[in-house]
């Protein structure tokens, strides 16, 4: 495969679940990225690795923990949250994390929770 | 801090009409500036990019010039497809690489 891949691509949790989010890059990257994509939000970056260490926390509830295990992998853990966090999530990686590196988005794992 | 502001959609024209979507933005440094095109049901492709003043991006018969003095990155094509119905987003990242989105504008092309 080439490019970002995320996987599941959908998934509906209930408030009480426990689900993790899978990111990986086959670009040779080293910076990744999470975003959360709302109806009538623009874009939210919620957390950003480079060289696999966490360098941005863009405020987000605990309820949302990142792990990066390597350069390529990057995953998101969901526990206990809100019908308000159902949305797009949006994985992202990047040669490095600078002003000129174009990122490259993954398509997506669309969130519902009930 | 940083910002993008981008024309509101929908955006409606028919197919070889021209397209135009305003972009202007508010940074505090020397930011990089891109658009970003979302198909129906699928993530963010990068469509075009520019990282000093004056830079002019293109691909796909899309245009847009970095305008330092109109702090501006107005997206243009002349002669649009049914299959450029989509959303698209400007976005800047400040000096760390932080990127920030606008708020997306969607265009509907018709047969």
């Amino acid at each position: 495969e080439t490019g970002v891949t995320q996987t599941p691509r959908h998934l509906v949790m209930g408030m009480t679940n426990k689900k993790s989010l899978k990111c990986e890059q086959h670009l040779g990257h080293n910076a990744m990225y999470w975003y959360k994509q709302s109806a009538k939000k623009p874009l939210e970056l919620m957390f950003v690795y480079n060289f696999k260490e966490q360098t941005e926390n863009n405020s987000v509830p605990s309820r949302f923990s990142p792990e990066c295990p390597n350069s390529s992998h990057l995953f998101l853990h969901l526990h206990t949250l809100q019908p308000e966090d159902s949305a797009l999530y949006l994985c992202a990686s990047s040669q490095e994390w600078s002003r000129t590196d174009t990122q490259y988005f993954g398509p997506g794992t669309r969130l519902t929770v009930l | 801090g940083d910002s993008v502001t981008q024309m509101e959609g929908p955006v409606t024209l028919s197919e070889e009409a021209c397209l135009t979507i305003n972009c202007t933005y508010t940074a505090t440094g020397y930011p990089s500036l891109f658009w970003y095109v979302q198909y129906p049901g699928e993530g963010l492709q990068l469509l075009l990019k520019a990282t000093k003043a004056d830079d002019k991006g293109s691909n796909k018969g899309f245009e847009a010039t970095y305008r330092k003095e109109t702090t501006s990155f107005h997206l243009e094509k002349g002669s649009v497809q049914v299959s450029d119905s989509a959303v698209y987003f400007c976005a800047l990242t400040d000096s760390w690489g932080k990127l920030q989105f606008g708020a997306g504008t969607q265009v509907v092309v018709t047969p």
